[in-house]
């Protein structure tokens, strides 16, 4: 266990539907971030949030709108998803943005149908 | 922009070898790489980390290097157990991650 948690751990949708993702990290840190990793490609950075502000947006589609309440929690929502899109989503935190380790939660496998 | 490679894509051995995983990345400037381990479906698990002022790093079995001028890092994995079966991804942190595409390796028992 990292201590980083993710929600759900496996989500099959359709293209209309609307679904969030759920990260919790229970370790103090300040920064989260979500990534995408799609078969035969490497990790891709998609949101940096530092201190609930955030801080990158990775030329992300607007039909993913992450969310960040509070350091702990972190959303991925999801509307009008293409089936390309199918995907692991992983979450990661670390104590502050930059140079800090990173530790990862396990995932979210998403299949757009 | 920062690109890593690793090699080989993937890699089959028999259990009790000693092998190496190589990484590369074109930009120097970081601070730190990192070695992770990922399990079929999985999370990543970090395995080492060497900051760039560091030459190398050892976890048991695995010792890791870097060779930032080159532009280099290698992972040896010492006595392979089929446990050790897993892809190994390369990230270098030049104040994002950036990661590699992974070696596959499977070790036989």
């Amino acid at each position: 266990e990292t201590g980083v948690t993710q929600t759900p751990r496996h989500l099959v949708m359709g293209m209309t539907n609307k679904k969030s993702l759920k990260c919790e990290q229970h370790l103090g840190h300040n920064a989260m971030y979500w990534y995408k990793q799609s078969a035969k490609k490497p990790l891709e950075l998609m949101f940096v949030y530092n201190f609930k502000e955030q801080t990158e947006n990775n030329s992300v589609p607007s039909r993913f709108s992450p969310e960040c309440p509070n350091s702990s929690h972190l959303f991925l929502h999801l509307h009008t998803l293409q089936p390309e899109d199918s995907a692991l989503y992983l979450c990661a935190s670390s104590q502050d943005r930059g140079s800090d380790t990173q530790y990862f939660g396990p995932g979210t496998r998403l299949t757009v149908l | 922009k920062q690109e890593v490679t690793q090699i080989p894509a993937a890699l089959s051995v028999p259990e009790g070898e000693n092998l190496v995983l190589n990484c590369s990345f074109t930009d120097s400037a970081i601070y730190n790489l990192q070695w992770f381990r990922q399990d079929p479906g999985k999370g990543l698990t970090s395995l080492l980390l060497i900051q760039s002022s560091q030459r190398e790093q050892t976890s048991g079995r695995l010792n890791a290097s870097l060779d930032k001028s080159s532009g280099r890092s290698t992972l040896y994995i010492a006595a392979s157990q089929p446990g050790d079966s897993a892809t190994y991804l390369c990230a270098v942190n030049g104040n994002k991650l950036v990661f590699g595409a992974g070696t596959i390796l499977r070790v036989k028992s």
